[in-house]
């Protein structure tokens, strides 16, 4: 079992759609959670953290974490065509004493 | 603010080479982390230092070390360079690792290319 898991996608959206990413991870042990958007070609940007369960919301982005099932989820409604990368979910474990990406899932938001 | 800068930009060695890759911090940072990306795959974790100590290691061969100077600023090293080398290495940096707040802003990168 990988210790942070995405699909790979590619998850294709209409414009205006809410799309929806999701991570599962494998240490309960895990204390922050973060989720970081990269486009082809460059460095990964960082767009939500959350640490504690439930919903954080960010214009249009919620981050969603649930600590008792190990899933941690990213929200982005009223997807636009720019948002159309590739989104990584990072776990910081103090058991590993690192940030733990995942493989990333790609986004593409269709006109 | 300044973001976390790296140089060069782009660098095209041959293998059995030596490189050193460099990395500027975001003012009041004083942790700093090494990923290799190589293309289409994900981000291998390669170093943490924070404080000039080194905090935590990657699964990555002796060949690729670092270190952190007394302004944060920190070089990665990779000697003796193989094809597989050939990625994009990425600096991070984020708040002293005891605040508690793990959140690491990256650099733009630096591309290497190993022929």
């Amino acid at each position: 079992q990988k210790e942070v898991e995405q699909n790979s996608g590619p998850l294709s959206v209409p414009e205006g759609a809410i799309a929806s990413l999701n991570c599962t991870y494998s240490d309960r042990g895990s204390q922050s959670f973060f989720w970081y958007r990269q486009y082809s070609g460059k460095s990964p940007e960082l767009i939500m953290s959350i640490y504690s369960n439930g919903d954080k919301e960010d214009g249009r982005f919620t981050a969603q974490l649930n600590k008792a099932s190990q899933y941690v989820s990213l929200l982005i409604r009223d997807s636009q065509p720019s948002d159309s990368a590739t989104y990584l979910c990072a776990v910081f474990t103090g058991g590993y004493n690192k940030l733990i990406f995942g493989a990333g899932t790609r986004l593409a938001v269709h006109p | 603010e300044a973001g976390v800068t790296q140089s060069p930009t782009h660098l095209i060695k041959t293998r059995g080479q030596q490189v050193t890759l460099r990395c500027s911090p975001i003012s009041g940072h004083t942790s700093v982390y090494w990923y290799q990306q190589a293309l289409g795959l994900g981000l291998q974790f390669l170093l943490w230092y924070d404080e000039g100590e080194e905090r935590n290691r990657g699964n990555f061969p002796p060949r690729f070390s670092g270190r952190q100077f007394p302004n944060y600023s920190s070089e990665l090293n990779v000697n003796a360079l193989e094809l597989e080398d050939s990625a994009l290495y990425l600096c991070a940096s984020s708040p002293r690792w005891d605040s508690l707040t793990y959140e690491q802003y990256f650099g733009p990168g630096t591309r290497l290319t190993v022929t």
